[in-house]
C-alpha cells in the first residue's frame, strides 16, 4: 500500500508569483483535504476534494485553488503569493469524503517560502 | 471560528515518567475527536479517532479520554520512552462540515 507522497519538498518563491503544489492519495482513496501551517499553529484547513469536485472549503481566499484528477491525484494552486503564504502544506487523504469517521492519511508536506 | 486549544505547549520528562496532555474544544455540534503524532520531518500518524462520550482508546502505551460534555480529551502517555518524543496534535471535527479543526499541538521531548 502506498503511502500519500507530496511534491516538491521545499519551494522557495517570490512575493506575486504563483505555484502548483502536488499530491498523491494513498491508494484506494477518493478524498484529499489541504491543510497550512504557518509557524507556530496548528494546519489551518484549506479546502477538500471529493471525486473531483469540491467538497468543502476553509477561511482562505480565492487565490487558493485546488483540482483533483480522475486517478484522485490533487494539485493546490496559490496565486499572487503573499510573505505570509511561507507555510508547509499538508495534504491528507482518505477513503471517502462525506461524514467519515475513520482518520486522514498525511504526507509529509511542501515547505514553501515567499521571499 | 472554532477554538481547539492544546495544554501544554511543550513538555519535557525523564524516560520513565509518565505524562498526558489536554485538548480542549467546543462542546456542541461534536461529531469526531482525532489525535495525531507527528515526529520531526515525517508525517502525522494518526493515534486515535472518538466520537462518543466516555470513550477511551489505548495503543500499547498510549490511551485517550473523551468528555464531549464538557469538550475536552485527555492523552496519556505510560513510561514513556525517547522514541515517543514527538508534536501531539488533537482535532475536531464538528457536526456542520467535513472540516478537521487542529490545536497547535504539544510538543514531547524524552529525555534518556
Amino acid at each position: 500500500e502506498t503511502g500519500v507522497t507530496q511534491s516538491p519538498t521545499h519551494l522557495i518563491k517570490t512575493r506575486g508569483q504563483q505555484v502548483t503544489l502536488r499530491c498523491s492519495s494513498q491508494s484506494g482513496h477518493n478524498t484529499v483535504s489541504w491543510y497550512q501551517q504557518a509557524l507556530g499553529q496548528g494546519p489551518q484547513f484549506i479546502f477538500q476534494y471529493y471525486r473531483e469536485e469540491e467538497n468543502g472549503r476553509g477561511n482562505f481566499p480565492p487565490r487558493f485553488s485546488g483540482l483533483q484528477f480522475p486517478n484522485y491525484s490533487s494539485e493546490l494552486n496559490v496565486n499572487a503569493l503573499e510573505l505570509d503564504d511561507s507555510a508547509l502544506y499538508l495534504c491528507a487523504s482518505s477513503p471517502t469524503g462525506t461524514r467519515y469517521l475513520g482518520t486522514q492519511y498525511f504526507g509529509p508536506g511542501t515547505r514553501l517560502t515567499v521571499l | 471560528i472554532l477554538n481547539v486549544e492544546q495544554s501544554p505547549q511543550s513538555l519535557h520528562v525523564q524516560e520513565g515518567d509518565s505524562t498526558n496532555f489536554t485538548c480542549s474544544f467546543p462542546s456542541s455540534n461534536f461529531y469526531a475527536l482525532h489525535w495525531y503524532r507527528w515526529e520531526t520531518a515525517k508525517s502525522p500518524e494518526a493515534l486515535f479517532v472518538m466520537t462518543l462520550n466516555g470513550d477511551e482508546k489505548k495503543k500499547g502505551r498510549i490511551s485517550a479520554t473523551l468528555n464531549t460534555k464538557e469538550g475536552y480529551s485527555y492523552l496519556y502517555i505510560k513510561g514513556s520512552q525517547p522514541e515517543d518524543s514527538a508534536t501531539y496534535l488533537c482535532a475536531f471535527n464538528s457536526n456542520t462540515g467535513n472540516q478537521f479543526y487542529f490545536g497547535t499541538g504539544t510538543s514531547l521531548t524524552v529525555i534518556p
